[in-house]
């Protein structure tokens, strides 16, 4: 059960389109569509952004997106804003019947 | 409002035993699975375990096996994890979570708090 692995940090201009991968193998990403998306800002519960690759909960931002290509998920978050700042963390369900949350990446809005 | 209540953190020493319970409010919890998570100081989310909606089911993370226990009381609406031979490495906020769905470790759509266990 190791972490899926992010990048440790990504950063882009207010405005900008900015993606995280998230990379696994074929028993965890590459073999489910249960991949999820969480952003936690400092001293916060994370928050659900997208699930099952690409679907967004109700009230979620149109500018989040999810996709999956083999082993790796990615979240792209397009015309950056300020309060998109935060830490992001993947996840995926596993066929050990477990679950594993990625790295996490720190976004940091320039 | 939908709502989960963590409760029973502390500090325990290694070896030693606790349980966290978590309740639930606002939704239909019997229809749901259910997850702890947790997250040490400063370190990312770590999947602890899950439990079916009527707990026909359970998993558990590598490093808890055999030693944690999810467990749930439907009539009440609680959602409990039985912590034993605990390490320092068990340091963490655990949160309540839980899942869109009810047999799956699918997503994470509602997060409790969290209560801190410290091993020390």
């Amino acid at each position: 059960q190791s972490a899926l692995t992010q990048p440790a940090s990504v950063s882009g201009s207010p405005g900008q389109s900015i993606t995280i991968s998230c990379t696994g193998t074929s028993n965890d990403v590459g073999g489910y569509n249960y991949i999820s998306w969480y952003q936690q800002h400092p001293d916060k519960v994370p928050k659900l952004i997208i699930y099952d690759i690409s679907d967004r909960p109700s009230g979620i931002s149109n500018r989040f997106s999810g996709s999956k290509s083999g082993n790796t998920a990615s979240l792209t978050i397009s015309g950056l804003q300020a309060e998109d700042e935060a830490e992001y963390y993947c996840y995926s369900y596993t066929g050990s019947r477990t679950g594993v949350f990625g790295t996490g990446t720190k976004v940091t809005v320039l | 409002q939908v709502q989960l209540v963590e409760s029973g953190g502390g500090v325990v020493q290694p070896g030693g035993s606790l349980r966290v319970s978590c309740a639930a409010s606002g939704f239909s919890f019997r229809s749901y699975g259910a997850h702890w998570v947790r997250q040490a100081p400063g370190k990312g989310l770590e999947w602890v375990s899950f439990i079916r909606y009527d707990g026909s089911e359970k998993y558990y993370s590598d490093s808890v096996k055999g030693r944690f226990a999810i467990s749930r009381d439907n009539s009440k609406n609680i959602l409990y994890l039985q912590m034993n031979s605990l390490r320092v490495e068990d340091t963490a906020v655990y949160y309540c979570v839980k899942d869109r769905s009810f047999g799956t470790p699918r997503a994470f759509d509602i997060w409790g708090q969290g209560t801190m266990v410290t091993v020390s």
